[in-house]
């Protein structure tokens, strides 16, 4: 079957503490995205990527990080720069740019830090 | 200002009820994404339209380009339905990433 995993559903960490979180694709999709959701208020945007071994800043990439070393997995990590980082997390791919691509989403990672 | 604007926020119904919740956006899109969220957080794209009108099942969304808003209805609702719906719209840029709608609670009664 083919989708998006992300690992773990919950993670539990101390303050100043770095976390990262997975995620995996085998939909052959050459764009990736993380969201951070928060509650009242809508996705937004970290790091993406549209092709293997580059990516860019979203809306709110201070504190985070990403690579994309293979084209199956995008891995967050939540530096201890951010903030306030307990909030869900979701991952997700689609074939190309959202103005004409449908995206897929993974099942999310909630994070909250101690 | 780039913006989406989803109602009602919350949203109850009796089951059987026709359902619709609304999306404006503020920029010129090349197509609008309506989601569904479930309970356990998991999301499910539902439509990506440009124009007119799609038809999944019970599903319905429609889209007014020149008013740049878009619709989608429920007929038949079922506690099943019951979920956060969430529209997004691509914010421009050759990236066309999306920007999202803070979303609709609905939640159908038996």
């Amino acid at each position: 079957d083919g989708g998006i995993t992300q690992s773990p559903k919950y993670l539990f960490r101390k303050e100043g503490q770095n976390v990262t979180l997975s995620c995996e694709q085998n939909l052959n999709h050459d764009a990736m995205y993380w969201y951070r959701q928060d509650p009242g208020q809508g996705l937004r945007l970290i790091y993406y990527s549209q092709i293997v071994n580059d990516f860019q800043k979203g809306d709110i990439a201070e504190g985070y990080s990403v690579s994309r070393e293979k084209k199956e997995s995008f891995p967050l990590t939540v530096t201890s720069a951010q903030k306030n980082p307990t909030a869900f997390y979701l991952c997700a791919s689609s074939m190309g740019v959202p103005s004409y691509n449908e995206q897929f989403f993974g099942p999310g990672t909630r994070l909250t830090v101690l | 200002k780039n913006e989406v604007e989803q109602s009602p926020q919350n949203l109850t119904a009796q089951e059987g009820e026709f359902i619709t919740i609304n999306c404006s956006y503020s920029v010129g899109i090349s197509a609008l994404h309506w989601l569904q969220q479930h309970p356990g957080g998991g999301i499910v794209s539902l439509f990506m339209l440009s124009s007119g009108k799609k038809k999944h099942g019970r599903l319905i969304a429609t889209i007014n380009i020149q008013e740049k808003h878009s619709s989608l209805h429920i007929t038949a609702s079922h506690p099943r339905d019951s979920a956060v719906y969430i529209c997004a719209a691509p914010y421009g840029g050759s990236q066309g990433n999306l920007i999202f709608g803070k979303g609709t609670k609905l939640s159908v009664k038996p």
